[in-house]
């Protein structure tokens, strides 16, 4: 049983270039979690979707950065115009459900975006 | 604004004792806790987590604490084992989704 996948683990980009990040989650799950961390930093939650749907972007930046989860395919994460500050571990996870009270999650490996 | 505090960055034990991992909140909403371990390179993975309507939460070598009064849990794992040594998360929720409020972590290191 194959956990999260996210690809690319490392990514290097200069500034002003695209990011796309992709993450399939665990089979079976249907909710997808970004997390974002910053050096030195813990995980900040980013954004929450489900198949289709966008449910939750209260920790998304309101530019550059979108998140989408469609009916086919794996979730991506895709920051615009990439500035240095945006150079952090990128973490998704998923669930197979709502997760009333518990808030497990099975965390991916991370994809680690550098900008130069 | 950090809802969460871990204010130990490391931690340094000797195998066979006690680690106690501590973890301060400022939000009187939160109404679960988790405690995530995290190796280098790879993702958080899930270890324990204690609901607010409880004070204790046991499972294996690892105890979860916690004190609502005091906005305070910690983490106790006996006996430490070389193995443990990474970094150690603490997450709060409040909603009936897995939005979580993570520390900033601490480092533990068990030495043989």
């Amino acid at each position: 049983n194959a956990g999260v996948m996210q690809n690319p683990r490392h990514l290097v980009r200069r500034r002003g270039q695209e990011a796309r990040l992709r993450c399939s989650p665990m089979k079976g799950h249907s909710h997808v979690y970004w997390y974002r961390q910053l050096p030195e930093e813990g995980l900040k939650f980013m954004v929450y979707l489900q198949k289709e749907n966008i449910i939750d972007e209260s920790g998304m930046p309101k530019e550059r950065f979108s998140a989408e989860f469609p009916k086919e395919g794996p979730s991506i994460l895709r920051i615009q115009q990439v500035v240095r500050g945006d150079s952090a571990a990128y973490f998704c996870a998923s669930s197979p459900s709502r997760l009333a009270g518990t808030g497990e999650l099975f965390f991916g490996e991370g994809s680690r975006l550098t900008v130069l | 604004d950090q809802q969460v505090k871990q204010n130990s960055p490391s931690l340094s034990v000797q195998e066979g004792r006690i680690s106690i991992l501590n973890c301060d909140y400022t939000n009187s909403m939160f109404d679960y806790f988790l405690w995530y371990k995290k190796y280098p390179a790879e993702g958080p993975t899930f270890l324990i987590s204690i609901s607010s309507i409880k004070d204790k939460n046991e499972d294996g070598r690892f105890t979860v604490f916690l004190n609502k009064s005091a906005k305070h849990l910690s983490l106790h794992i006996v006996p430490s084992q070389p193995g443990d040594s990474a970094v150690y998360f603490c997450a709060a929720g409040g909603t009936s989704y897995g939005k979580l409020t993570f520390g900033q972590g601490t480092i533990l290191t068990v030495h043989p």
